[in-house]
């Protein structure tokens, strides 16, 4: 079962151009995190954001999280080619263990 | 920087063979993930262990599948008989303490079956 849904499933934008990708998800969690993939390989971590925080910055990128409406958002600023990606969102909650549970994935292809 | 390492990379069979995929999480890892991804979707855990012990495999389809830490270091995850539907990416992945940690990810194996 996946409860994160990120929007939207693919976009396409310049290269210096921001992105912004967004996660929804349906029960109350403990933390939120977004992971990167690039294609045919392993996820990596990008950034952690915990349920009382409300905005987070790693270099170039911008988490925030509004647990009032369930959503995060992931910004990507000054986009580069080596962006091109898909890019998850995933949950943790006390009610499933804090186990990962990970959205389809949005997948941002970056033009030079 | 330490990596999970996962073996092989590719791997094709055909349905009802047998097949078995390695995994080498981080030193110091208590906690290792085996994940299967299907094109276009996001993982979907099948087991984790913690140390030696499986905390979780509600997921794993117990009557093909099977997965081993033998000395609580690398896992072993098996297939028998494979089916076409088992086509997928199976992920690795491992975290110091557990579920709410930053998991580290392996390459995946993608399996094809025919």
């Amino acid at each position: 079962s996946q409860q994160g849904e990120e929007d939207p499933q693919a976009l396409s934008i310049q290269e210096g151009e921001n992105a912004t990708m967004n996660c929804s998800y349906k029960t109350s969690i403990n933390n939120l995190q977004w992971y990167r993939q690039n294609s045919g390989r392993g996820l990596v971590h990008l950034i952690l954001i915990r349920s009382n925080e409300r905005e987070k910055h790693s270099g170039r990128l911008r988490v925030t999280l509004d647990t009032s409406k369930k959503s995060s958002s992931l910004l990507i600023t000054a986009s580069r080619a080596a962006d091109t990606a898909s890019y998850f969102c995933a949950t943790d909650a006390l009610d499933s263990n804090y186990q990962l549970i990970w959205g389809a994935g949005t997948k941002l292809i970056i033009k030079p | 920087e330490a990596e999970v390492a996962q073996s092989p990379r590719y791997k094709i069979t055909e349905k009802s063979q047998a097949v078995a995929f390695w995994c080498d999480p981080i030193s110091g890892h208590a906690t290792l993930y085996w994940y299967r991804q299907i094109l276009g979707q996001g993982p979907e855990l099948l087991v984790q262990f913690q140390d030696e012990s499986v905390v979780d495999d509600s997921q794993l389809p117990k009557d093909r599948f099977s997965a081993e830490r033998l000395k609580g270091v690398d896992s072993t995850l098996k297939i028998q008989p494979a089916e076409l539907g088992d086509s997928a990416m199976y992920l690795c992945a491992s975290s110091r303490r557990g579920n709410a940690d930053t998991q580290y990810f392996g390459p995946g194996t993608r399996l094809t079956v025919l």
